[in-house]
């Protein structure tokens, strides 16, 4: 059964801070996986999905990379700023019609 | 404009109640799916619909129930068996039944009374 963890569960930082969000997932066979984005009492908008065959996707400031064999990915964001204050969800999913399997999420705070 | 709608955005229920949260997509969408979110938890996954006249259970379909009639919609029925009914439920759909490129709506809150 695939396990999705996201440590720390909230993170603050200073604007202009590039910062990295972490997701480690116990099944390496994974199909792809995805970063979404929760602003409070709002649904998820997807950020960014990486395919099992893609080490990394880039989408303006934000940066996502995929290592099965060490069962994690990492949501890079470069000069964060207050507008990116919100919790960050990543899902992964183990075939093509398998459900997604979400992590708790990282609640982050950048500081003006 | 396309988009995911659900209503109420808050939603109330006595004791031994049953109240149904409503689904609304324009995307020409063929999957639906409804989750459950608890504060500081995942989402979890409790039914799921690829096609008209059909549905599937998800992880924790006990105490919920739903149909799919129509394309368009997908409502859900949060029964007086859930005794744990208070989360933010949040529909979601996507193009094909795949569940791979899914589109969320804004989510309803349901709270007891």
């Amino acid at each position: 059964k695939q396990e999705v963890t996201q440590i720390p569960a909230a993170l603050s930082v200073p604007e202009g801070e590039n910062l990295v969000l972490n997701c480690s997932f116990t099944d390496s066979a994974i199909y792809n996986l995805q970063w979404f984005r929760q602003d409070p009492g709002k649904g998820l908008t997807s950020l960014l999905l990486i395919q099992s065959s893609q080490r990394e996707q880039t989408s303006g400031r934000l940066n996502a990379s995929l290592d099965k064999s060490s069962g994690r990915s990492t949501l890079y964001i470069a000069a964060s700023q207050p507008g990116d204050s919100a919790t960050y969800l990543c899902a992964a999913s183990t075939g093509a019609n398998s459900k997604l399997t979400f992590g708790k999420g990282i609640t982050l705070s950048v500081r003006p | 404009d396309g988009g995911i709608t659900q209503s109420p955005k808050y939603l109330f229920r006595k004791e031994g109640q049953n109240v149904t949260l409503s689904c609304e997509q324009n995307l020409n969408h063929d999957a639906m799916y409804w989750y459950r979110q608890d504060p500081g938890q995942g989402l979890r996954l409790i039914y799921y619909s690829q096609i008209v006249n059909d549905f599937q259970k998800g992880d924790i379909a006990e105490g919920y129930s739903v149909s799919r009639e129509k394309k368009e919609s997908f409502p859900l029925t949060v029964t007086s068996a859930q005794k744990n009914p208070t989360a933010f439920y949040l529909c979601a759909s996507s193009i094909v039944s795949d569940f791979q490129t899914q589109y969320f709506g804004p989510g309803t809150r349901l709270l007891v009374l």
